[in-house]
């Protein structure tokens, strides 16, 4: 079965500086992984995938996540913050023609002015 | 463009009565169709999902149910509400095929409340 840990409940960030949340995976397989954002009383909004390819992917608002396989990571990353950015972070994986994702427990990210 | 809509957007029910959530897309078709509950603003579990219209496949034996009567309609259901079942359920669709159909889009959401 595939799983995803986000090991930390929040990250503050000061506005203007590098925005880091954390993923790492674990499935039996090659993975499908997501990041998706979640603002107060509303839906998941889908930022970026990897599938496959270039382990960079680049994504909505300025958002990039670096898939590394032998970390087992897939970090989600903004060069500089904006107070806008606050939200629900979500990491999620799947398997190729499994669709059944599993989500973490999520980050909250708070960006400070 | 494809659109995911879901109401009732809030919904105040007392225990043992029953509820009725729908579901619906537009723009695509024969999409794989998706429920899931999240619990204190915090982590997804998948509920149901529906790969066409009948199909449905039950991720955790609980109190409710799913059901598929249009392609593009999904609706979620109760005979008699718990306190447990209060949550936030959210809806998602993927495309259907094997290309594209690992992305899923979620609704708005419908917060619910038993009482």
């Amino acid at each position: 079965a595939q799983s995803v840990a986000q090991p930390e409940d929040q990250v503050n960030v000061a506005e203007g500086n590098p925005l880091t949340v954390k993923c790492t995976y674990s499935v039996s397989g090659n993975p499908y992984l997501f990041w998706y954002v979640q603002y107060p009383n509303r839906g998941l909004q889908f930022l970026l995938k990897y599938i496959t390819g270039d382990n960079l992917v680049k994504g909505s608002y300025g958002f990039e996540a670096e898939f590394n396989k032998s970390q087992t990571s897939f970090h989600l990353k903004k060069p500089s913050a904006l107070v806008s950015d606050s939200a629900l972070y979500f990491c999620a994986v799947s398997l190729y023609g499994n669709n059944r994702l599993a989500f973490g427990k999520g980050n909250q990210v708070v960006v400070i002015p | 463009s494809q659109t995911i809509h879901q109401w009732p957007a809030t919904l105040v029910q007392p225990v043992g009565s029953p509820l009725s959530l729908e579901c619906t897309v537009e723009g695509t078709s024969n999409p794989n169709l998706y429920w899931y509950r999240q619990a204190a603003g915090r982590g997804l579990q998948l509920l149901f999902y529906s790969v066409g219209i009948g199909q449905i496949s039950s991720e955790v034996p609980q109190n409710l149910s799913a059901s598929r009567p249009q392609d593009r309609q999904f609706i979620l259901s109760s005979k008699k509400l718990l306190l447990s079942d209060s949550g936030f359920y959210l809806c998602a669709w993927s495309p259907a095929g094997l290309a594209g159909s690992e992305t899923q889009y979620f609704g708005p959401g419908t917060r619910l409340l038993v009482l």
